[in-house]
């Protein structure tokens, strides 16, 4: 079935250094990650996504690239700041089967950033 | 717009009795979602629905069913509470093109955190 794996599980930086959090997907038919930020008691938000016809995409200090030949992903986050801690979800959407419009969701990312 | 809107925030329940997650939208998407998410675990799907009077299951269906008989809601009912259901429950909405399923931006409610005792 559809798999997301993402790592690492923790992540612990200091203030202005980057972060990098990498996800891996299993079909290759997948055509929509999104990345969500959810801190601690709050609901998960989206802050960046990417379809598969793009291989890059910015919003000031976060980025994600696409590799679709490798079947991974990943979220950048520069000089990040102590309000960049929390959880951070990679998800993919996959194409095929009876999917439709699900998620599936990677396992999470406790990210910290210490002052 | 409200967006995403769910009730209860809490509740404890003991074990064997039912209740119905109520969550709603106002932003006239198809696609609903129930998910649950355990301490320090991530979001695993529970049932969702591609429009009203539609639903499939997720990855973890049992002991919940879902009924979608409007475009804004799609209550969650749980029978026969068990401890393992204790988890906090979010509902999220987006909009899809039915025809390719392609997605739009997925919006989660503020969650129900449920504690069956």
């Amino acid at each position: 079935g559809e798999n997301v794996e993402q790592h690492p599980s923790t992540l612990s930086v200091q203030e202005g250094d980057s972060a990098v959090i990498k996800c891996t997907y299993s079909d290759s038919a997948s055509n929509y990650f999104p990345w969500y930020k959810q801190e601690l008691g709050k609901r998960p938000q989206l802050i960046i996504d990417i379809r598969s016809n793009v291989g890059e995409k910015k919003d000031q200090r976060i980025a994600v690239t696409l590799n679709k030949t490798a079947k991974h992903f990943s979220l950048h986050i520069t000089e990040t700041q102590p309000e960049d801690s929390a959880v951070y979800f990679c998800a993919a959407k996959f194409a095929g089967g009876t999917s439709y419009g699900k998620l599936t969701f990677g396992q999470g990312t406790i990210l910290t950033v210490h002052p | 717009n409200a967006g995403v809107t769910q009730t209860p925030k809490f509740r404890i329940l003991k074990i064997g009795q039912s209740m119905t997650l109520q969550c709603t939208q106002d932003m006239n998407h198809n696609y609903m979602y129930w998910y649950r998410q355990d301490p320090g675990m991530g979001l695993k799907l529970i049932y969702y629905s591609v429009g009203a009077g539609i639903t499939d299951k997720g990855e973890v269906p049992n002991g919940y069913n879902v009924s979608r008989s409007t475009t804004e809601d799609f209550p969650l009912r749980l029978e026969l509470a068990a401890p393992s259901q204790t988890s906090v429950y979010f509902c999220a909405s987006s909009y899809s093109i039915v025809a390719t399923h392609d997605l739009d931006t997925q919006y989660f409610g503020p969650g129900t955190r449920l504690t069956v005792l």
